[in-house]
């Protein structure tokens, strides 16, 4: 059974960049079979979808965050990270690290850890 | 920018039927995928590709899609059907979620 646990701190200042961790268990991330997605959700509202990672290293991400997104990959730990740089208070929420199959939908997700933004 | 439209809300009957909308262009094109989220829980996958149930999902749930419109559809509702349900297709590498719709079962 795979799974997938987010980490990271809990609390960041504004225009700073927020870093988490995706560790995936069960299973490798180096599978072909699979990609590596970030979501996130703000309090009361619903999912947006932050970007995808291949275990190539190859990257998709939502174009309204592009400019300040980076995914990167380590196969060696089994890890997935996001990076999201000049953070501000919309930037506030549940951040879900997922894996994504050949159909396209997301069939495994971490648990969400909450991402607040503020000074 | 593709866009996804479902109703803010549903509500059932216990033990009736309920189905939710997901509207985009073309959608009956894309292979569509539904989540159902319960408070302060990730969401799980409940169909994929349309009208296929993961393993472990219960045949209440079901779904269609065709033109304009996917559908899930959960046959006897039950009191811990009540969630939050998401629709999601690709469109140019870039997945794309419904806004959400809340199921209340009466």
């Amino acid at each position: 059974q795979v799974q997938l646990q987010e980490s990271g701190p809990g609390l960041v200042k504004p225009s700073q960049t927020l870093s988490l961790t995706c560790t995936v268990s069960g299973g490798s991330i180096s599978s072909g079979y699979y990609y590596w997605s970030w979501i996130r959700q703000p309090a009361g509202k619903g999912l947006e979808w932050i970007g995808r990672i291949y275990p190539s290293g190859s990257t998709n991400y939502n174009p309204s965050l592009k400019s300040r997104v980076t995914i990167s990959v380590d196969t060696s730990k089994n890890q997935f990270s996001l990076k999201l740089s000049s953070v501000t208070a919309t930037d506030t929420a549940v951040y879900y690290c997922a894996r994504g199959d050949t159909y396209g939908s997301i069939d495994y997700w971490g648990q969400g850890t909450l991402v607040t933004v503020s000074s | 920018s593709y866009e996804l439209t479902q109703p803010l809300s549903v509500s059932v009957a216990l033990g009736q039927t309920a189905r939710i909308t997901c509207g985009g262009h073309s959608i009956g094109s894309k292979n569509v995928h539904w989540y159902r989220q319960k408070p302060g829980q990730a969401p799980v996958l409940v169909i994929y590709s349309g009208t296929n149930r993961p393993s472990g999902i219960p045949e209440q749930f079901s779904g269609s899609n065709s033109g304009n419109t996917a559908t899930l559809t959960i046959s006897r509702a039950q009191a811990g059907d009540e969630a939050d349900y998401y629709c999601q297709v690709w469109d140019s590498s870039t997945a794309v979620f419904g806004g959400g719709t809340k199921l209340t079962v009466l």
